[in-house]
């Protein structure tokens, strides 16, 4: 079975603080993305990766940063977390390829105070 | 580019009822793949099905059935005899074959709600 799982599942922060959000995919998957949910506006994509050291902004980019150093291994980045970063966050993988199924974390909650 | 528009914010039925979530796309593409998740409320998407472009068959699996209607543009998801377990956030997705976005567009989800 395809495994991803996300560092935290619940995370609080203060305004200003950096915030590291870690996802591992065990299944040599090619693609990883970061999305963000917030009631009403479904799954946004925040940014992508197909490969290691490549990144690609989504639809809501700004005020995020990645790193992928490994394949296994998507960060994303919170240079100085904001109150409207308040959300949930998913991680995804999958292989290259517009028919390939997305495999989901169960997604970190985070409050920023 | 591609769009998904899940109508329905939210659906309320009770158990045993028979319930249809719509999906509507817009893609110029003429290969493309459309999905189906489905969110519990433990947050995890799990993948239910996939179609792509060429193949309007529908498609069965137990309660689950799914209407694929190309001159509608129309993925539509039923769920048979509704159980409460079926509660959770239901999103539909597409994403473009070579030459398109092959990253997927996600609709804004139907959350179902099953009472007992």
């Amino acid at each position: 079975d395809v495994k991803v799982t996300q560092s935290s599942r619940y995370l609080v922060k203060r305004t200003g603080e950096k915030v590291f959000l870690e996802c591992v995919q065990d299944m040599d998957h090619e693609n990883m993305f970061w999305y963000r949910q917030d009631p009403g506006l479904g799954l946004r994509l925040i940014y992508f990766s197909y490969d290691v050291k490549m990144k690609e902004k989504g639809d809501i980019p700004e005020g995020y940063s990645v790193s992928r150093e490994k394949k296994e291994r998507f960060s994303l980045i919170l240079e100085s977390a904001s109150t409207n970063q308040t959300s949930m966050y998913l991680c995804a993988s999958s292989l290259l390829g517009a028919q390939e199924t997305q495999y989901f974390g169960p997604g970190t909650r985070l409050l920023v105070l | 580019a591609q769009k998904v528009t899940q109508a329905q914010t939210e659906i309320s039925v009770v158990e045993k009822e028979d319930v249809t979530l719509d999906c509507v796309y817009e893609t110029r593409d003429t290969t493309y793949y459309l999905f189906w998740y489905k969110q519990p409320p433990s947050g995890e998407l799990v993948f239910l099905i996939r179609r792509n472009s060429f193949d309007e068959q529908n498609e069965i699996s137990g309660r689950y059935s799914w209407n694929f209607q190309k001159s509608t543009s129309s993925f539509n998801f039923t769920i048979t005899a509704s159980q409460v377990v079926d509660s959770a956030v239901y999103f539909c997705a597409l994403s473009e074959a070579p030459g398109g976005s092959y990253i997927p567009t996600f609709g804004r989800g139907t959350s179902l709600i099953v009472h007992p």
